[in-house]
């Protein structure tokens, strides 16, 4: 259980378009989600705090017009990297955390990562 | 504020020796530990946890105690395999606070044959 996806799991864009990167929990829901960064050879850097059904909750020095989060449901949560660039290229990972009340609703479950490379 | 201090790495060793990968924290109040690995080009999977002073976590060898006295979560497993290569975190977070992650730096095990 506590499975969570992510799509694309690479994904390569040309500098200025718009990428968007999809967050599911696959068995349980979660109200709330986690977008994060990692550098290589470094710690995740959290992003954002995404909550479903309200504004998402950035982290300091982080471009809330630029890394538009939207959490519609219950499973689902997206990040969309908008006017990319090159030094946007990184790692990005998300993490789900079960409702309230559902057993392990302490532990963030972490997807796969989705590798964006701009040109 | 609430940090995570891990050892560097990486840790090179021989395959069936015996593990250690140092974690401490500074955080107020009693945070729940954790531990996350990452093998290489994939996301973080949950390894252990503990959410209070002296529980034990364990899982697929891997054990950690949440000693409050030293504010210590130290990895530890009894003989590891070449299959254990990897990027292990140590974390902490709190219900209360959101339940953000904290991460230390991460530590690069490298076993070898």
């Amino acid at each position: 259980g506590a499975v969570v996806s992510q799509h694309p799991s690479r994904v390569i864009c040309k500098s200025g378009t718009s990428v968007k990167i999809e967050c599911r929990s696959l068995d349980f829901q979660a109200t709330t989600m986690f977008w994060y960064r990692q550098f290589p050879k470094k710690s995740l850097m959290l992003m954002a705090t995404s909550n479903e059904g309200s504004k998402a909750t950035y982290e300091q020095g982080v471009e809330k017009d630029k890394f538009l989060i939207n959490h519609a449901s219950l499973t689902l949560s997206t990040l969309t990297v908008t006017s990319a660039h090159p030094e946007d290229s990184s790692f990005y990972i998300c993490s789900a955390l079960p409702l309230a009340g559902g057993q392990g609703q302490d532990t963030q479950y972490f997807g796969p990562g989705t590798r964006l490379t701009v040109l | 504020g609430n940090s995570v201090t891990q050892m560097e790495g990486p840790v090179t060793l021989s395959e069936e020796a015996f593990l250690t990968i140092n974690c401490t924290y500074t955080a107020t109040g009693y945070p729940s530990l954790f531990w996350y690995v990452q093998y290489p080009g994939e996301g973080l999977q949950l390894l252990l946890k503990a959410t209070k002073a002296d529980d034990k976590g364990s899982n697929k060898g891997f054990e950690a105690t949440y000693r409050k006295e030293t504010t210590s979560f130290h990895l530890e497993k009894g003989s590891v395999q070449v299959s254990d290569s990897a990027v292990y975190f140590c974390a902490l977070s709190f219900t209360g606070g959101g339940n953000k992650l904290t991460f230390g730096t991460g530590t690069q095990l490298k076993v070898e044959l």
